[in-house]
């Protein structure tokens, strides 16, 4: 059974404190892992799909890293306005649609 | 360009009934997906639908059942409502149904059961 595990649950920082989000994946024949951002009241946003191994990609202040268990969403710099929950799903070779992760709550304190 | 849309965004049910929530994927989107969302189970995956037809069911009863027309709209329908059936009901389209690209969610539609 597909799984993917978030850490850590809340997170909060202060402005332009850097962190970085752990997601943990266990995924027959990954297909891609995908982050989103999700603000109260709202469906997700996407922000990253990564593919394979290696893999990098940045948006503004997020970079997002991928290995063969793990995938990390580094922050850096961050300011209010980045305070939401980030979402972390993995799509699996069964397809039987996205597995999320619970969620890392993260607020940014001016 | 329009995004994805749901209707109704919020809904009170009472146990026992049934109820029809409706997603219009972005233009040129086939592939629609929908997602239950709960503090306690976070997203999980109930159904995709690609041209009309169900690819993937995720492990939810026969209660939850779903659609897709012609035009790509969707349409899911839960029968017998349970309390344990309030959530935030997402749908989401993409591209090409095949997880390789991103998927982009609507709103949702926020069941209450009472």
């Amino acid at each position: 059974e597909d799984q993917v595990t978030q850490s850590p649950e809340a997170l909060r920082l202060q402005e332009g404190e850097s962190s970085s989000l752990n997601c943990s994946y266990t995924v027959s024949g990954l297909r891609g892992l995908f982050w989103y951002r999700q603000d109260p009241g709202k469906g997700p946003e996407f922000l990253f799909t990564l593919y394979s191994a290696g893999e990098e990609k940045e948006k503004e202040r997020l970079k997002a890293t991928l290995t063969k268990k793990e995938s990390f969403l580094h922050i850096t710099a961050p300011k209010p306005e980045d305070s939401a929950t980030y979402l972390c799903a993995a799509g699996g070779g069964g397809a039987d649609g996205l597995t999320f992760g619970k969620g890392t709550h993260l607020i940014i304190q001016p | 360009k329009a995004g994805v849309t749901q209707t109704p965004r919020y809904l009170i049910k009472t146990r026992g009934q049934q109820v029809t929530l409706s997603c219009s994927p972005i233009s040129g989107h086939r592939s629609v997906s929908w997602y239950q969302q709960t503090p306690g189970q976070g997203l999980q995956f109930l159904f995709e639908y690609f041209s009309e037809t169900q690819r993937n069911k995720g492990n939810f009863p026969g209660r939850f059942s779903g659609r897709q027309f012609s035009n790509s709209r969707s349409e899911m329908n839960v029968s017998t409502l349970e309390l344990g059936d309030s959530a935030l009901y997402l749908c989401a389209s993409s591209l090409v149904g095949t997880g390789n690209y991103g998927y982009t969610f609507g709103s949702g539609t926020r069941l209450t059961v009472v």
